[in-house]
């Protein structure tokens, strides 16, 4: 079956612009997680979202980070006025429930900033 | 705060010489201990998952283990495919996963 999938794979932004990064998850799974992966580190939790509600966003980094998941299925992490900073591989994941389920990620969006 | 350190950070084998790779972790109330492998310029893949010490879980040359304060991912005759960066998670009674930095295994023939 399918994986979970993710667009684009590689994107560059001038710094200030905003930008989308899709995630489309594995059919049936209820659970969607965000997370940013820095170079030779292990990835970061974002945000969390369970069918069409986020029930966690503590690790969105600042107010300039926004995601959602309006039908509970494909989700989109929006960052606007992108920093240096924000350069980054950008992993979604999705579970068949929660909590304890494995989560199975995409292949991820690398996110340059110039 | 729930934390999760990898070690060695890099780890270089010849082909079948087995070794071990470690992880620590500090977390309030363990839900599960996840085990990634993760190729270069891709996402983690599942391995394993132990809830609770004492737990082994084996595929094909992978052994998993875990204890209290620590799991142990035992590779034993590795191959050249079996280099990657090996990922170790926990989840909190909360849904979320910490994972730690990674080794990076090199496996040459």
């Amino acid at each position: 079956g399918a994986g979970v999938s993710q667009s684009p794979r590689y994107k560059v932004a001038k710094r200030g612009q905003d930008v989308a990064l899709r995630c489309d998850p594995i059919s049936g799974h209820v659970s969607l997680f965000w997370y940013q992966q820095a170079l030779g580190q292990g990835p970061e939790f974002l945000t969390y979202f369970q069918n069409e509600a986020q029930l966690d966003k503590s690790g969105l980094p600042s107010d300039r980070f926004f995601a959602e998941r309006p039908e509970g299925s494909v989700s989109t992490l929006k960052i606007q006025r992108t920093q240096q900073e924000d350069s980054a591989v950008y992993l979604c994941a999705s579970s068949l429930g929660t909590p304890s389920y494995e989560q199975y990620f995409g292949p991820g969006t690398r996110l340059t900033v110039t | 705060e729930d934390q999760v350190t990898q070690s060695p950070e890099a780890l270089r084998l010849q082909e079948g010489e087995s070794s071990s790779l470690n992880c620590s972790y500090t977390v309030s109330g363990l839900r599960g201990l996840f085990w990634y492998r993760q190729d270069p310029g891709k996402g983690p893949e599942f391995l394993f998952t132990l809830y609770s010490a004492g737990e082994e879980k084996e595929k094909e040359r992978l052994k998993a283990t875990l204890t209290k304060k620590e799991s142990f991912l035992h590779i034993t005759a590795p191959k050249p495919e079996d280099s990657a960066t090996y990922l170790c998670a926990v989840q909190p009674p909360r849904s979320t996963l910490t994972f730690g930095k990674g080794t990076m295994l090199l496996v040459s023939p």
